[in-house]
């Protein structure tokens, strides 16, 4: 089974810290993407990675920045948290080489990070 | 942006009644796919349709692909305690790595 498993599951942080979400999945995926989720508004893309050290712009990606290093990892940094950041946010990865579309995504329990 | 509204937001039922989610967009997409999402948990995937027109049954549940491939429905009968949840639809695109979700879906159905 696909495993994907991210740092913390509730973190509170005040205004103004630097914020580090890792996620990291088992199956040698090639994307991993990173959302936040609020009451209301679905799902909403942050960033996402095509490979190591590649990354691209999501819906909303102000405020935030990513880093993945390694294939399996893929970080999300909130570089001066806000409360407006107050949010659930998921990691999710899926794999494409070898596979045929459409594909499915696996994603992680998720973080819920308060900020005050 | 947002390319998918789902309705309702919110549906509370009896045990053993049915019911039916739509997810609707002016977007087409190349396929379709619902997801499930219970508390303190990440999404899983339900279904992928692919086809316009495709319906496909899951026990008890039914999804429709629109003729267009632009919304889709997912319907479910004699519904039970454990399809509460938060349901989710995600067109994707032609490249197949990119996954717009709609607005989501929260179903509690009452024992």
């Amino acid at each position: 089974d696909v495993k994907v498993t991210q740092s913390s599951r509730y973190l509170v942080k005040r205004t103004g810290e630097k914020v580090f979400l890792e996620c990291v999945q088992d199956m040698d995926h090639e994307n991993m993407f990173w959302y936040r989720q609020d009451p209301g508004l679905g799902l909403r893309l942050i960033y996402f990675s095509y490979d190591v050290k590649m990354k691209e712009k999501g819906d909303i990606p102000e405020g935030y920045s990513v880093s993945r290093e390694k294939k399996e990892r893929f970080s999300l940094i909130l570089e001066s948290a806000s409360t407006n950041q107050t949010s659930m946010y998921l990691c999710a990865s899926i794999g494409s080489q070898g596979r045929r579309q459409p594909y499915e995504q696996y994603f992680g329990p998720g973080t819920r990070l308060t900020v005050t | 942006t947002q390319l998918l509204e789902q309705s309702p937001q919110f549906l509370s039922i009896q045990e053993g009644e049915n019911l039916t989610v739509y997810c609707n967009s002016s977007s087409v997409f190349s396929s379709l796919q619902w997801y499930r999402q219970e508390p303190g948990e990440g999404p899983v995937l339900l279904v992928t349709v692919v086809t316009g027109g495709e319906v496909k049954k899951l026990k008890r549940l039914t999804f429709q692909f629109g003729d267009a491939r632009k919304d889709s429905s997912l319907h479910i009968t004699a519904a039970q305690p454990g399809d509460t949840g938060l349901y989710l639809c995600a067109g994707i695109s032609n490249t197949g790595n990119q996954f717009y979700f709609g607005t989501g879906t929260s179903l509690t159905v009452i024992p």
